[in-house]
Parts: structure tokens; sequence; C-alpha cells
């Protein structure tokens, strides 16, 4: 199958580091993905890993490890602005299809 | 460029009746996807189509979901006839389908509740 697993809340404190983990099965798994959502609103592109390591954004860093069908995606100097949901997102059999996972919604607290 | 459009942003309806959603993909996109979230399922892919033909419709619910894109810019989301639990927000996004990630765009989505 093509699933992704993600805890489903995270609550950390403004300034702080938090990391969010997904694990996926690797039927046809080509790339890993975080897309950000804000109540009511559309997701939005954050990373993309196709290979093995650490991508670094900004405030945002996504690491993916294949040997291990992990990844997470770290978030540095927590904003408030930061309070949202984030998905970790599998490209499969390329096709452009992408498979969500659940989300994690993240609360910063001040 | 505009970003994804879609209409109408908000449709409140009665169980039974036909209800047609709206997107306008980003210009030069070839992929077009519909999305449905709810609280309970979360985010979860409809159909999708690459160049106007449906590539994967295996996520449509039941036979009274139907998608169509005539053209490269306008595709639409028949529900007919509705339900309560068709519920949801819809979302649309479009990709170009090049960079390895298939970055997609969503459109603002559509709220539908169905009495």
């Amino acid at each position: 199958g093509q699933s992704l697993e993600q805890p489903s809340e995270v609550t950390a404190v403004e300034g702080a580091i938090v990391q969010i983990n997904c694990t996926y099965q690797t039927s046809g798994f080509y790339g890993l993905s975080w897309y950000q959502q804000h109540d009511g609103g559309a997701p939005t592109f954050l990373s993309y890993n196709a290979l093995d390591g650490l991508e670094e954004t900004g405030r945002f860093s996504s690491f993916l490890s294949r040997s291990d069908s992990y990844g997470y995606l770290l978030l540095q100097e927590l904003q408030m602005k930061d309070s949202a949901s984030y998905f970790c997102v599998g490209l499969y059999n390329q096709g452009g299809k992408l498979i969500f996972g659940q989300g994690t919604e993240l609360s910063v607290k001040p | 460029d505009a970003g994804v459009i879609q209409s109408p942003r908000h449709e409140v309806t009665e169980m039974g009746q036909e209800v047609t959603l709206r997107c306008k993909p980003i210009s030069g996109h070839d992929y077009l996807f519909w999305y449905r979230q709810t609280m309970m399922r979360g985010l979860e892919l409809l159909i999708y189509f690459n160049n106007n033909v449906p590539i994967d419709d295996s996520g449509m619910p039941e036979d009274r979901f139907s998608a169509k894109m005539p053209n490269a810019s306008f595709s639409t989301l028949k529900i007919q006839p509705s339900e309560p639990r068709d519920s949801a927000v819809y979302f649309c996004a479009s990709s170009s389908g090049t960079g390895a990630s298939y970055e997609q765009y969503f459109g603002p989505g559509t709220r539908l509740t169905v009495t």
C-alpha cells in the first residue's frame, strides 16, 4: 500500500525546536514532501527530499532516510505563526500523485 | 498569476440537490487534482487529471461523484444527489509536473455543507 504515519498533535513553546516524524510505506516511493496548512487555509509546499539527508530552508529543515522508511520536519526558533497542521506527503510512482499523511497539528505556546 | 481559482467558496445545499464545484488551474500546469478534507478522514485525493485526461479516479467515493476537465483551464466536480456526509472542504490543486517534487498549488477550497 501507500500510506504515511505521523503524530496527530505536537505542542511546543515559542523559541523552541520541534521535530515532526513521519514513516511511510516503501512500495513505489519516490520522495517525501512536507506541506503546511493554517486553519481554514490551503495547504502550501514547504520542502521535498528525494535523497537521504537533510534539506535546510531557513528555520525549517527536512530529513529523509530511505533505509529506515522515515523522515522528519524540524522547525527551529518557533514562532506563534508556526501554529498550523503539517503534512508529510509521499510521491509515489511518479506521475504527480501525492499521498498525504493525516497531518500533525502543531500548537506553539507563548 | 492569480493562482488556482475555485468557486463557489461556500455552498450550502439540501440533501438530494446537485452540487457543482469549479476550478481554474494555474496557466501552463498539466496536472489537476481534486481533494476532499474532513476532520475524520483528513485530506483525500479524489481524482486527478494529466493533460485533461483522468488518470486516477480510485478515490472517488461512489457514483454520485463525477469530475470533468473539458479544457486545460477548467474543471468541475459534481455531486448528484448530495448527502449530508458529503459536507467537507473540497480543494482543487494544480502542478506543472516538472521538478522532482511535483509541487502542488492549492486553491482556497470550497466549503460544502449539505443539510
